[in-house]
Parts: structure tokens; sequence; C-alpha cells
């Protein structure tokens, strides 16, 4: 979607490996998500940032870890990546509370991650 | 945490008809918020429509709606005149008002006939 942009959009790894997942916005928000997406489960919150430098944890944080150094990006870290986190990423931004409540939230148009 | 729960994984409707997508969710809170979101096969994630837990009134969006009962805990989407644009996974999802985060249901799939 405008203003949201993830790289890369397809990825296979092999398992063990780091991978990093990035999100990058122009629209300054604050808050940022990232989410995973697997069939029969929804989307369920991996981690997310209300700020540079503040984040937290979701719902499915084991094995993830993020940073955001600047308003624009959000990375998400596999640290060592496993089968079991196969799945599709998205990221998420939205403004102030209100501005989220009434406009919805912006997702990105999704990581496909392959670990074999 | 909060649980959406979408009990229709799937659901058909012919071209023209009305459907109505279930989703209840639980929660202890006063005040929040509810969304329908829909994602065709791009994946793309595309907002239908969004309701306020304070406001009585069911939201409306050309063809649109919601049947939102507060006390019962339950918000369905419902589509008049469908399309078959309209196929499309649809999700429901719940935000706390002094949240941040959208917490999703599992999602239903609309499949539209002609």
């Amino acid at each position: 979607d405008a203003g949201i942009t993830q790289s890369p959009r397809h990825k296979v790894t092999e398992t063990g490996t780091p991978v990093t997942l990035r999100c990058h916005q122009t629209e300054n928000h604050r808050y940022m998500y990232w989410y995973r997406q697997d069939p029969g489960h929804g989307l369920r919150l991996i981690h997310y940032s209300y700020g540079v430098k503040d984040t937290d944890k979701g719902e499915v944080s084991d094995g993830y870890s993020v940073s955001r150094s600047k308003t624009e990006d959000f990375l998400l870290t596999l640290e060592s990546a496993t089968s079991s986190q196969t799945s599709v990423y998205f990221c998420a931004i939205s403004g102030t509370r209100d501005s989220a409540s009434n406009y919805g939230y912006t997702f990105g148009s999704g990581t496909r991650l392959t670990v074999v | 945490a909060q649980t959406v729960t979408q009990s229709q994984p799937e659901m058909s409707v012919q071209e023209a008809e009305t459907v109505t997508l279930s989703c209840t969710y639980d929660t202890s809170e006063s005040d929040y918020y509810l969304f329908w979101y829909k994602q065709p096969p791009s994946r793309q994630m595309i907002l239908v429509i969004r309701q306020e837990a304070y406001k009585q009134q069911n939201a409306t969006e050309n063809r649109f709606s919601v049947n939102f009962q507060k006390a019962a805990k339950s918000f369905s989407l419902k589509i008049s005149d469908s399309q078959l644009g309209d196929a499309a996974m649809y999700f429901c999802a719940y935000r706390r008002d002094s949240g941040y985060a959208l917490n999703f249901g599992k999602g239903t799939s609309l499949l539209v006939t002609p």
C-alpha cells in the first residue's frame, strides 16, 4: 500500500540462519507492527513499536526480535530460523490512537518466508 | 488477551445475493473498536468497515453493513448484492480503546459463485 513497503517480498532460507525483514514507511506514523499470517490462525501480533527504540512483545514473539532506530524503519529478525517460522509476515502502521480508530491501519504487501 | 472468534471458516454466496459473516469477541472493556478487513488473493489487507463500541448505530459502507450487538459481543458483516470481486478472506478485528494493536479472528473465506 502507498506509504509502506516491505522487503523482500519473497524469501527462502535454511534452518538455523538469521533472517531480517524490513518495513519502511513514509507516513511518519508513530506505531508500527509485525504480524504473521498462517492458515487457520489469522494474523497474530509478533512485536510492535510505539516510537523510536520503543518496542514491546506481542502474542507470538518467541524466536523473533525487532529494532526501530528511525521512525520510518521497523526491522524484524528471526535469530535462527526454524520451519515453524515459515509464514507470511505483514507489517502495519498506524498514526495516533484516534486516527487508527477512525481510519484503520495500513498494511504492507507482506513477505512470504519459507524456511527449508 | 481479547479473543475474536469467526466461526465460519468458509462461506459461499451467489452473485447478487446477500451473505452474513459472523464474528464474536470476548472482552471486559466497555470502550473498544471493531473492524472488518478484506484480503483478496493479492494478499493486500483492505479495511471494509469499522465500528466504535460507544456508538449504537450500526456502521454502513455502501453494500457493506454490520450488525453490532454489544451485549452479545457480536459483530457480523452483511454484504448485499454480492459481486465476484467480493471473493476474499474476511477478518474481524478488535482493538481496545487504550490499546495499540489489532487482535484478529482466524478469518472466513468467502466464495462468490456466478
